[in-house]
């Protein structure tokens, strides 16, 4: 059965502090692996990953896949309150269709 | 630039009474559609999808089905809502040779 698995599904931590997402696929078919932000609504699209080792940074953001080990993490540095959500990834099955983790809900504190 | 709508935002429904939601897509063709639940803080599970007018696969048994009568709209229907029919409907389409889906504003649903 075709399953991604987050980890850990909460965290706390303090305004300024760098925390590190993870997740672990095993899909038929995998094509590329996918991270989203998801405050109030509509998850809006952070990375999308398909050659292992290869880092993609978006400002504090950061992804890396391994397609070896079969994971990938999403980094965020100095992080600020407005980072609080939930970070959802996904990974991407024969092109048509996205299997979703169940999410890592992250609180920032100030 | 292609916009993706759904409606309503929110919808209260009495157990038993039926469903449609709406979702429409503008700014391209031919897109894949899809449709999605999320329970209270937790990730998303896929419903429907379709390639194409009239082509839709389904990934659960419910009591639930969707439509494609459109190009560019997918509706979500279900003729007897259950309690457990709860939860956040999102739509998201697709460029059929990409990988990347982006979601609509979502509908809440509440079923008492």
């Amino acid at each position: 059965e075709d399953k991604v698995v987050q980890s850990p599904l909460s965290l706390v931590v303090h305004e300024g502090d760098t925390v590190t997402l993870n997740c672990s696929y095993e899909v038929t078919n995998f094509r590329s692996l996918l991270w989203y932000k998801q405050e109030k609504k509509a998850p809006t699209f952070l990375f999308m990953l398909t050659s292992s080792g290869i880092e993609k940074k978006s400002g504090r953001l950061s992804s890396i896949l391994d397609k070896k080990e079969l994971f990938s993490i999403l980094n965020i540095t100095a992080t600020q309150t407005g980072d609080s959500a939930i970070y959802l990834c996904a990974a991407n099955q024969g092109a048509q269709k996205l299997v979703f983790g169940q999410g890592t809900r992250l609180t920032i504190n100030p | 630039s292609q916009t993706i709508h759904q409606w309503p935002a929110t919808l209260v429904q009495p157990v038993g009474s039926p469903l449609s939601l709406e979702c429409t897509v503008e700014g391209t063709s031919n897109p894949n559609l899809y449709w999605y639940r999320q329970a209270a803080g937790r990730g998303l599970q896929l419903l429907f999808y379709s390639v194409g007018i009239g082509q839709i696969s389904s990934e659960v048994p419910q009591n639930l089905s969707a439509s494609r009568p459109q190009d560019r709209q997918f509706i979500l229907s279900s003729k007897k809502l259950l309690l457990s029919d709860s939860g956040f409907y999102l739509c998201a389409w697709q460029r059929a040779t990409y990988n990347e889906q982006f979601f609509g504003p979502g509908t809440r649903l509440t079923v008492l």
